[in-house]
């Protein structure tokens, strides 16, 4: 299979904290995976894509300094919200393609709330 | 011009009929094709990818493909109420660069 994981699930946290939320590919080696939000009745938008070991590529207006993307290795990749603040409430997809492949997997996705 | 239409919806179908979903795109060099499931408050899932022209069936699903017309479409044969979410169609341009549509919600009425 190809499965993705994403943790944590769920969290609420206060404005102004920072937020880690984990990526992982369970049973390949992800050399691409992308960061997508989702607001309410919205479709996905995708904020970044990352690449294990090189720097993110953040589409058009997403702040690269608020969404902070590590791709550290080929099973894993974080994306950190700092400051977060009620308009970063959303739902955030992760996926990973895997290597040589053009199929995407998503994760179970993380919904963020800032109170 | 979005790099991939589709309709909006809500498309309503009664159960065991077949539901069609459409979707164009702008990019006459994309190569692969893919429709994803998504229901209310889940991620989305990837039920069917295509590559070339013509048809793909898997189970009650086939996706057709015409690359003239830049347009891939999704049957759901002999629809059920639990068929009922909204469908993505997605375009890869084998730079790793994916496009996806805004979704079409289908209602299946039982």
């Amino acid at each position: 299979g190809a499965v993705v994981s994403q943790h944590p699930s769920r969290v609420i946290c206060k404005s102004g904290t920072s937020v880690k939320i984990e990526c992982r590919s369970l049973d390949f080696q992800a050399t691409t995976m992308f960061w997508y939000r989702q607001f309410p009745k919205q479709s996905l938008m995708l904020m970044a894509t990352s690449n294990e070991g090189s720097k993110a590529t953040y589409e058009q207006g997403v702040e690269k300094d608020k969404f902070l993307i590590n791709h550290a290795s080929l099973t894993l990749s974080t994306l950190t919200v700092t400051s977060a603040h009620p308009e970063d409430s959303s739902f955030y997809i992760c996926s990973a393609a895997r290597g040589g492949g053009n199929e995407q997997f998503f994760g179970p996705g993380t919904r963020l709330t800032v109170l | 011009q979005k790099e991939v239409e589709q309709n909006s919806g809500p498309l309503s179908v009664p159960e065991g009929a077949i539901a069609s979903l459409n979707c164009t795109y702008s990019d006459r060099v994309s190569q692969s094709f893919f429709w994803y499931r998504q229901y209310s408050g889940k991620s989305p899932e990837l039920i069917m990818s295509i590559y070339s022209n013509g048809d793909k069936e898997d189970g009650r699903f086939t996706a057709q493909l015409n690359k003239a017309s830049q347009y891939v479409s999704l049957l759901i044969r002999d629809s059920q109420p639990s068929d009922s979410a909204t469908y993505l169609c997605a375009v890869n341009n084998n730079f790793n660069k994916f496009y996806f549509g805004s979704g079409t919600k289908l209602n299946v009425k039982p």
